[in-house]
């Protein structure tokens, strides 16, 4: 089937606006992941949500950040009051349930100015 | 806390030599091992996977075996081609809070074949 996807594949715009990335994992996977990748540095892990249960929250950076997932389907990662260091490209990843493999969407280039 | 650190880059190399990008790792117990790859303009892809101390992974003629007494996954080729020029990301995964997986990364490195 279809692979992760993510949109807008590309976002600029001004600090202090609002953002919204979305995220479609692949169909049966129940386990979803948001990453950050700021440029020159690794992936850093933001949030992970499994099924109905609470959200491992303990990557974002700050209050700014949320996300929702509704059911085992779509995830939207919110960013607040955006800022200059918030620029990065945002990743989105999916896997099985109770399964160490996780497979990557293309990612949203955000760019704030 | 987990920590990976890999080779810094950029490596260069020509057609056909071989290559190797270092990877240690620092975590407790056992954690799964990966090398993800990220081609131009494209998303992150798997390209291997270790699960236990001594496991090779291996794909696309890329190898790297899990070596808990150095604590490394280092990546290996015998003949590397134009087409493998990427970014290679060096990660591991240990459960953590029920079914997380969470993956932490190494920074990358910038593998260049030229002709």
């Amino acid at each position: 089937g279809a692979g992760v996807s993510q949109s807008p594949s590309n976002k600029v715009t001004e600090k202090g606006k609002d953002v919204e990335l979305r995220c479609d994992p692949i169909s049966g996977h129940t386990a979803l992941y948001w990453y950050r990748q700021r440029l020159g540095q690794g992936l850093e892990f933001l949030i992970y949500f499994q099924g109905n249960s609470a959200p491992d929250k303990s990557g974002l950076p700050s209050d700014r950040f949320s996300a929702e997932r509704t059911g085992e389907s779509v995830s939207t990662l919110t960013i607040q009051r955006t800022q200059q260091e918030d620029s990065a490209v945002y990743l989105c990843a999916s896997s099985q349930y109770v399964t160490d493999t996780q497979y990557f969407g293309p990612g949203t280039r955000l760019t704030v100015l | 806390g987990n920590s990976v650190t890999q080779m810094e880059g950029p490596v260069t190399l020509s057609e056909e030599a071989f290559l190797t990008i270092n990877c240690t790792y620092t975590a407790t117990g056992y954690p799964s091992l990966f090398w993800y790859v990220q081609y131009p303009g494209e998303g992150l892809q798997l390209l291997l996977k270790a699960t236990k101390a001594d496991d090779k992974g291996s794909n696309k003629g890329f190898e790297a075996t899990y070596r808990k007494e150095t604590t490394s996954f280092h990546l290996e080729k015998g003949s590397v081609q134009v087409s493998d020029s990427a970014v290679y990301f060096c990660a591991l995964s240990k459960r953590s809070g029920g079914s997380n997986y969470k993956l932490t990364f190494g920074k990358g490195t910038l593998l260049t074949v030229n002709p």
